[in-house]
């Protein structure tokens, strides 16, 4: 079946612009996750949803961070008034439930100008 | 907090040549582990995991890794690498349904 895909591969955007990222999960999956991938920092967690949980948003970096997730499936990712810090590849991942295997997406690469 | 360290960045192996990569974690309840591989351009793919039982596991692409809990360790194995198993590869511990991640080790094969 189809793996978790994510939107755009990738994004330039200059500095102080809003970008939102999206990831579509493996259907089916309860668990939806997002990472960041810098040089500087390596693979860092940035939020969790479960089901109707409240999120953990405890890895998010500052409040320029959000991220909400529709109807269980989709997700987006958004970064306001972005940074040249912001500058990585961010992941998404889903799994059937928490604690499982985590699948990961191809991945969006963020050049802040 | 619950930590992983790779200790070994850059790894140089030959065809043919057997591989250990290691990883060691902090983690104060049974861990939950996880080895994840990275080609270039890449997403993450899981090449196996260890949630319980037997400690030695056996993943894709003819890799196993053995967890041993008096050394905190979980190190990944292959006993003849292949010019395709380039890449880097990510340790992770399950920290209460996140993973957190090991710096990696970027292997490179030799003919």
């Amino acid at each position: 079946g189809a793996g978790v895909s994510q939107s755009p591969s990738n994004k330039v955007t200059e500095k102080g612009k809003d970008v939102e990222l999206r990831c579509d999960p493996i259907s089916g999956h309860t668990a939806l996750y997002w990472y960041r991938q810098s040089l500087g920092q390596g693979l860092e967690f940035l939020i969790y949803f479960q089901g109707n949980s409240a999120p953990d948003k405890s890895g998010l970096p500052s409040d320029r961070f959000s991220a909400e997730r529709t109807g269980g499936s989709v997700s987006t990712l958004t970064i306001q008034r972005t940074q040249q810090e912001d500058s990585a590849v961010y992941l998404c991942a889903s799994s059937l439930v928490g604690r499982g295997e985590q699948f990961f997406g191809p991945g969006t690469r963020l050049t802040v100008l | 907090a619950q930590s992983v360290t790779q200790p070994d960045i850059h790894i140089t192996v030959s065809e043919g040549a057997s591989l250990e990569l290691r990883c060691n974690y902090s983690y104060g309840a049974t861990p939950y582990l996880f080895w994840y591989v990275q080609s270039p351009g890449q997403g993450l793919q899981l090449l196996l995991k260890y949630f319980s039982g037997d400690t030695l596991v056996q993943g894709i692409k003819g890799f196993e890794a053995e967890f041993k809990r008096s050394q905190s360790s979980f190190n990944l194995r292959k006993p003849s690498v292949h010019w395709s198993d380039a890449a880097e590869y990510f340790c992770a511990v399950d920290d209460t349904d996140k993973l957190i991640f090991g710096t990696g080790t970027r292997l490179q094969v030799f003919p």
